[in-house]
């Protein structure tokens, strides 16, 4: 059974920085390329990065260019997210989630909630 | 950047009726046209990939079409596990994008 658990989350000054980790199990993590998208409160779905299964292509959305770093450790079946210069429109909920074979997103964790405010 | 626009925003529906949402992409995108639900503080599920391929558990009343720059999503017959929020998603290009969303909701 495919299993995505992410953790790392919480509360954040603006400014300041957090590291999510994305835990998986129940396929080959080392054949699959990874993404994460976030949903602020009351908001839709925003696509944020992606990376590729080797983790040598990266992927970002506009908004967290420059801010953020996906990597991923295929030894330790594990996706990151690392958030620097956190502001307050990057509270969200964040969702890591493996891409299938077809290139869609097939499975996604339960979400980690990032919070940043003073 | 791709941009996708889902049609309505939100809809209300009875139960047995048959309901439809539009995603219309700002450039083509072949087939790369994905669909979720999602319901309140719940990740979203995937149901389609490919614009009309049925991911696996998936109900059959679930269908997809299009291609290109216009699509649907249809929902043969509602039943109350279906009353949620619905995005469109291409990944035919990065940014991955996701249109706005579509809830559905109980008439």
């Amino acid at each position: 059974e495919v299993q995505l658990l992410e953790s790392g989350g919480g509360l954040v000054q603006p400014g300041g920085s957090l590291r999510l980790s994305c835990a998986a199990s129940g396929f080959t993590f080392s054949n699959c390329a990874m993404g994460w998208v976030r949903q602020a409160p009351g908001k839709g779905l925003e696509w944020v990065s992606g990376i590729s299964a080797s983790g040598g292509s990266t992927y970002y959305a506009d908004a967290v260019k420059g801010r953020f770093t996906i990597s991923r450790d295929n030894s330790k079946n594990t996706l990151y997210l690392q958030m620097n210069s956190l502001r307050a429109e990057d509270t969200a909920v964040y969702y890591c989630a493996k891409r299938s074979i077809y290139g869609d997103y097939d499975y996604w964790g339960q979400g980690t909630l990032v919070t940043v405010s003073s | 950047d791709i941009q996708m626009t889902q049609s309505p925003s939100s809809l209300s529906a009875s139960v047995g009726d048959r309901v439809t949402i539009t995603c219309r992409a700002s450039q083509g995108i072949s087939s790369y046209l994905a669909w979720f639900q999602q319901k309140p503080g719940k990740a979203p599920k995937s149901l389609i990939y490919a614009a009309s391929s049925l991911q696996s558990g998936v109900p059959s009343k679930f269908s997809g079409s299009g291609s290109g720059t216009d699509f649907t999503l249809t929902i043969s017959s509602l039943q109350p596990e279906d009353f949620a929020t619905y995005y469109c998603q291409q990944y035919n290009s990065y940014p991955f994008t996701f249109g706005g969303g579509t809830k559905v909701e109980i008439k």
